[in-house]
């Protein structure tokens, strides 16, 4: 498709399992970002890939959460030791690498933690 | 650090009526902000955006807003509003990290149209 994809759409675990988000960018966005969206809220910045490179990761709120995007395509967003605080809905957002070209965002990952 | 505030948490119009949903942000520079709108158990989608030029930015299905920077307000309107129009509406400051923007989001505003 010509959108970015997301998957799982839904997740549930357990507390303290671990999980992995995967987003498919727009083929030849440079730029990826990861947004979460807690129930009721805008979403919140968590982290941000050009190309490979993880250039900021300021928003990600501990070192549970980890994010890669080795080949500068698919990233995954992964969270250990899942805790009930962590459920919410992942963005995921592409766009091509320039500052005046805006984000298309994925569907997203609805996570529960049980 | 930069903060949108969306004051209007839910509104309800009646179809066919003027809409305005009012966005105030807080930023040190020149701005790049944006509009999104989302529908239930959806993404978000750009309805407009403004980096710089024409404070009256045109968008699509037939929004507008206007950038007043001595009012920090980027306000979305449309002059009549359809059913379909009824989702979340979510004003967005863009802040350079690296390459690209990062967006700060408000908290939205929870469009209703009745019928």
């Amino acid at each position: 498709g010509a959108g970015v994809s997301q998957s799982p759409r839904y997740k549930v675990a357990k507390r303290g399992q671990d999980v992995a988000l995967r987003c498919d960018p727009i083929s030849g966005h440079v730029s990826l970002f990861w947004y979460q969206q807690a129930l009721g809220q805008g979403p919140e910045f968590l982290t941000y890939f050009q190309n490979e490179a993880q250039l900021d990761k300021s928003g990600l709120p501990s070192d549970r959460f980890f994010a890669e995007r080795p080949e500068g395509s698919v990233s995954t967003l992964k969270i250990q030791r899942t805790q009930q605080e962590d459920s919410a809905v992942y963005l995921c957002a592409s766009s091509v690498d320039r500052v005046n070209q805006p984000q298309h965002f994925g569907d997203g990952t609805r996570l529960s933690i049980l | 650090a930069q903060s949108v505030t969306q004051p209007d948490i839910h509104i309800t119009v009646s179809e066919g009526a003027s809409l305005e949903l009012r966005c105030n942000y807080s930023y040190g520079a020149t701005p790049y902000l944006f509009w999104y709108v989302q529908s239930p158990g959806q993404g978000l989608q750009l309805l407009l955006k403004y980096f710089s030029g024409d404070t009256l930015v045109q968008g699509i299905k037939g929004f507008e807003a206007e950038f007043k920077r001595s009012q920090s307000s980027f306000n979305l309107r449309k002059p009549s509003v359809h059913w379909s129009d009824a989702a979340e509406y979510f004003c967005a400051v863009g802040v350079l990290t690296g390459g690209g923007n990062k967006l700060t989001f408000g908290t939205g505003t929870q469009l209703k149209v009745e019928l």
